[in-house]
């Protein structure tokens, strides 16, 4: 299956400053991909639609100007979380489904842990 | 809304089958049942999906009941690496929508 890579893997930071994650698609192009986060014992909730070359699409609730996200390539999105906090730690994965009529799932990142001390 | 239920957790017997349950009582023509798993710290992994028919691939199986309320993943032989958590989801086979989920079933494989 197609391969989504995420860097950092883990990362502790201080308060107030701000983590940039990178997703990765591989080995195929994507035009869009999704922000997940997922703390403890819970299940995954999606965070925002990365579309490459417009703005994000944003779930309800989630802050758009401390949750950035960018799209600037067909093989790349970022998340930046800005002026991180304590209770923004927690388990960051991505997904990108391939285009094309060939495939009908997505693929998952491997996941960045965020640690704000 | 959930659309799916699953039982919050399961033990199975290491090479004994595993089988997972899900009801969608309320699923569409056009959805399509998928699987996922995720195994600890890691990122969700597609298993397998299906619309009516059964279903099976190198991983595992997927019944469909005739009614399409409800499905069943089997994992064949389970071992210790198939403990995870498994997610249930219906959606239209378009692989760019998002993909919203449940709470899934905690799946523990006792050796």
């Amino acid at each position: 299956g197609a391969v989504v890579s995420q860097h950092p893997s883990w990362v502790i930071c201080k308060s107030g400053t701000s983590v940039k994650i990178e997703c990765r698609s591989l080995d195929f192009q994507a035009t869009t991909m999704f922000w997940y986060r997922q703390f403890p014992k819970q299940s995954l909730m999606l965070m925002a639609t990365s579309n490459e070359g417009s703005k994000a699409t944003y779930e309800q609730g989630v802050e758009k100007d401390k949750f950035l996200i960018n799209h600037a390539s067909l093989t790349l999105s970022t998340l930046t979380v800005t002026s991180a906090h304590p209770e923004d730690s927690s388990f960051y994965i991505c997904s990108a489904p391939p285009g094309g009529s060939s495939y009908n799932e997505q693929f998952f990142g491997p996941g960045t842990r965020l640690t704000v001390l | 809304d959930a659309k799916t239920t699953q039982p919050p957790s399961m033990d199975c017997a290491e090479g004994r089958a595993a089988n997972l349950p899900c009801n969608h009582s309320t699923i569409s023509g056009n959805e399509y049942v998928y699987w996922y798993r995720q195994i600890h710290s890691q990122g969700p992994q597609y298993i397998i999906h299906g619309l009516k028919n059964n279903e099976t691939n190198e991983m595992a199986s997927l019944i469909i009941t005739e009614d399409r309320k409800s499905s069943t993943l089997i994992l064949p032989h389970a071992t210790l690496r198939d403990t995870a958590v498994y997610y249930c989801i219906v959606r239209v086979a378009r692989s760019g929508d998002k993909i919203i989920f449940g709470k899934g079933t905690r799946l523990h494989i006792l050796p």
